[in-house]
């Protein structure tokens, strides 16, 4: 079966300007994640979406970060505007059921200069 | 809350070594435990599972065995290589119902020298 997909891999961006990555789960996966991975530390949970609808967004910064999913597919991740301390690895996850393991995408490393 | 404890790294061994990758782990009920592993540049993969106590989860010659008793997980391979240099997560799923959001611990990353 096909992998999660992100992209972009990589993005460049200076302070204050604004930046989208998107994720495209397995097929049938219901449950997508949104994680934060700073260099040397576990992910971190952003949001959780159940098809179209938020579960958990408890530790996403809202004042600058956004996500949707609007149907209950492909999703998108936006910080506007990012800070330096925004410079990590975004992973996207996804899992078919509860119980299961989840499958990454290879994530984009993002880099606020 | 729940939480998983993993021994800090670098760990380095020499090709052929036996490797053993220490998790603990806080939780109330019966959780799933996981190993992830992560390789140079790319995302998380599932390397094994268990979702019971006493299981025991295998792959690609790892192992972890599910001790409640000392809420443990730890991971072993009997003996490593050099493509097995990667950062290794430990993780756990409460299962308690409701809600269930997967913690992971903070990596220990392995380095295989030939």
């Amino acid at each position: 079966e096909a992998g999660v997909a992100q992209s972009p891999r990589y993005k460049i961006i200076e302070k204050r300007q604004s930046v989208a990555f998107w994720c495209n789960p397995i097929s049938g996966h219901a449950t997508l994640y949104w994680y934060q991975q700073i260099l040397g530390q576990g992910p971190k949970l952003l949001i959780q979406f159940q098809n179209n609808g938020v579960v958990d967004d408890s530790q996403l910064p809202k004042d600058r970060f956004s996500a949707e999913r609007l149907k209950g597919v492909d999703s998108t991740l936006k910080i506007q505007p990012a800070k330096l301390e925004d410079s990590a690895v975004y992973l996207c996850a996804s899992r078919l059921m509860t119980g299961s393991g989840y499958t990454f995408g290879s994530g984009t490393r993002l880099t606020v200069v | 809350g729940n939480s998983v404890t993993q021994m800090e790294g670098p760990v380095t061994l020499s090709e052929e070594a036996f490797l053993t990758i220490n998790c603990t782990y806080t939780a109330t009920g019966y959780p799933s435990l996981f190993w992830y592993v992560q390789y140079p540049g790319e995302g998380l993969q599932l390397l094994l599972k268990a979702t019971k106590a006493d299981d025991k989860g295998s792959n690609k010659g790892f192992e972890a065995t599910y001790r409640k008793e000392t809420t443990s997980f730890h991971l072993e391979k009997g003996s490593v290589q050099v493509s097995d240099s990667a950062v290794y997560f430990c993780a756990l799923n409460p299962n308690s119902g409701g809600y269930q959001k997967v913690t992971f611990g903070t990596g220990t990353k392995l380095q295989v020298i030939p």
